[in-house]
Formats: structure tokens, C-alpha cells, sequence
């Protein structure tokens, strides 16, 4: 089974800084997804972004991009210029061929004004 | 932007009494799942169903929960004997496509549960 490790349970940046959450999974999959979502207070699942594992470019959305260490099974998000919108629950997750998404436990991102 | 639509927002409920948690899923999906999350742990996956059956389940989906899409846009979790640690926020999601046409999931922004 796959498991999803968050070794950061909070982190804490200043606004218009930059942060890095980490990631690590265990799969012996070759073909797979990894993503990150958000869970604002109101704790709805957002979606921020995306990786394919066969591709080894870094996914990148705006202020948020990824380091994508496969042979490492490693999946950092960083956030360039936080901003205090920013600050939420981070979750990191695979997904495989399979129907379901494993979840790590979460980073709590303070930002600080 | 299309979204997964769930209702209610917040649910309080009886122990022992049966509860629907209702989602009207992107329409062009044909995919869809529910997770829970219990206050302060890990999102679980419960459920995936597609073509009008389960595809995968997991252990916590047990004999007292079902899922059904009773028509063309909405999909139900029910549970049937509500017990105390049923309380969670239970997330709905669907996504378009699997294997290579898979994007991601749209979640839901959730039914708050509360068993008491």
C-alpha cells in the first residue's frame, strides 16, 4: 500500500517570503500522480497543483511550484511571495492507476503579516 | 467554473439513526468518491464508483454505509446506523477520466457531520 508522509506539521513564513513543504511517498508504481491541495478554514479541498510522474518537469502554477525528486520519492511545494491568503491546511497526495487518492497528514502554513 | 455541489453544509444527527449526504458531481464526470476527514487527522478514501457500481472500497466502508446515484446528477452516501465516531467532514469528488486522461479531482466543499 501507498503511505504519504508530511514530516512538517506546521510551518510559519513571513509575507512575501518564500516557504517549502515537503513530501515524501512510498509507491513501487512507476506511473502515478502526486498533488497538492489546500484546505482553507471554510475546509474545503483545493486544488493547487499537479505532477505526472513521467514527466520530469517541475509542475509550476503562479507562486507555486514543485521539486519532483522521483528516484528520492520526494514532492516539495514551494510557495514564492506568500501572501496572508495563503495560510491554510497543505496536503500532499498520490494517486495511481488504482480509483482512490492517499492523503498525507497535512502542513498547518501560518503566514505572518 | 463547474463545480461539486454538496448538501447539506452541516448535519447533526442521533446515534443510531440513518443520515444522506447528497452531491451533485461535475456533469461531464463520470467518476465520483467520497472521503471523510475526522477533526484534526488524515482525508480517508471510502469510496470510488463508477458505470453505476463500486470500483474500490476501503476498509471503512463497511456494511453500514452505501452509495447510490438514484439519478442522472446526484450521488448519495448513506449511513445507516449513524455511530459517534461518524463524525467528520465528509468530502464528495469527481473526476472526468482514470489512467492517462486523469487531471485531478474537484472536491466538494463538504457535509459537516456531528453524531451525538
Amino acid at each position: 500500500a501507498q503511505t504519504v508522509t508530511q514530516s512538517q506539521p506546521e510551518m510559519s513564513v513571513q509575507e512575501a517570503e518564500t516557504v517549502t513543504l515537503s513530501c515524501t511517498y512510498d509507491t513501487s508504481e512507476s506511473d502515478y500522480y502526486l498533488f497538492w491541495y489546500k484546505q482553507p478554514p471554510s475546509r474545503q479541498m483545493i486544488l493547487v497543483i499537479r505532477q505526472e510522474a513521467y514527466k520530469q518537469q517541475n509542475a509550476t502554477e503562479n507562486r507555486f511550484s514543485v521539486n519532483f525528486q522521483k528516484a528520492a520519492k520526494s514532492f516539495s511545494l514551494k510557495i514564492s511571495d506568500s501572501q496572508l491568503g495563503d495560510a491554510a491546511m497543505y496536503f500532499c497526495a498520490y494517486h495511481n492507476a488504482g480509483n482512490m487518492l492517499t492523503f498525507g497528514g497535512g502542513t498547518r502554513l501560518m503566514v505572518k503579516p | 467554473e463547474p463545480e461539486v455541489t454538496q448538501t447539506p453544509s452541516h448535519q447533526v444527527t442521533q446515534m443510531g439513526q440513518e443520515v444522506i449526504l447528497r452531491c451533485v458531481p461535475i456533469s461531464n464526470h463520470l467518476y465520483f468518491y467520497w472521503y471523510r476527514q475526522i477533526l484534526g487527522q488524515k482525508v480517508e478514501f471510502l469510496v470510488s464508483f463508477y458505470n453505476n457500481e463500486i470500483s474500490e472500497k476501503s476498509e471503512i466502508f463497511d456494511d453500514q454505509f452505501s452509495v447510490e446515484r438514484p439519478d442522472g446528477s446526484n450521488f448519495t452516501l448513506k449511513i445507516r446506523s449513524t455511530k459517534l465516531e461518524d463524525s467528520a467532514m465528509y468530502f464528495c469528488a469527481s473526476s472526468a477520466g482514470q489512467g492517462a486522461n486523469f487531471y485531478g479531482y474537484t472536491f466538494g466543499s463538504g457535509t459537516r457531520l456531528t453524531v451525538v
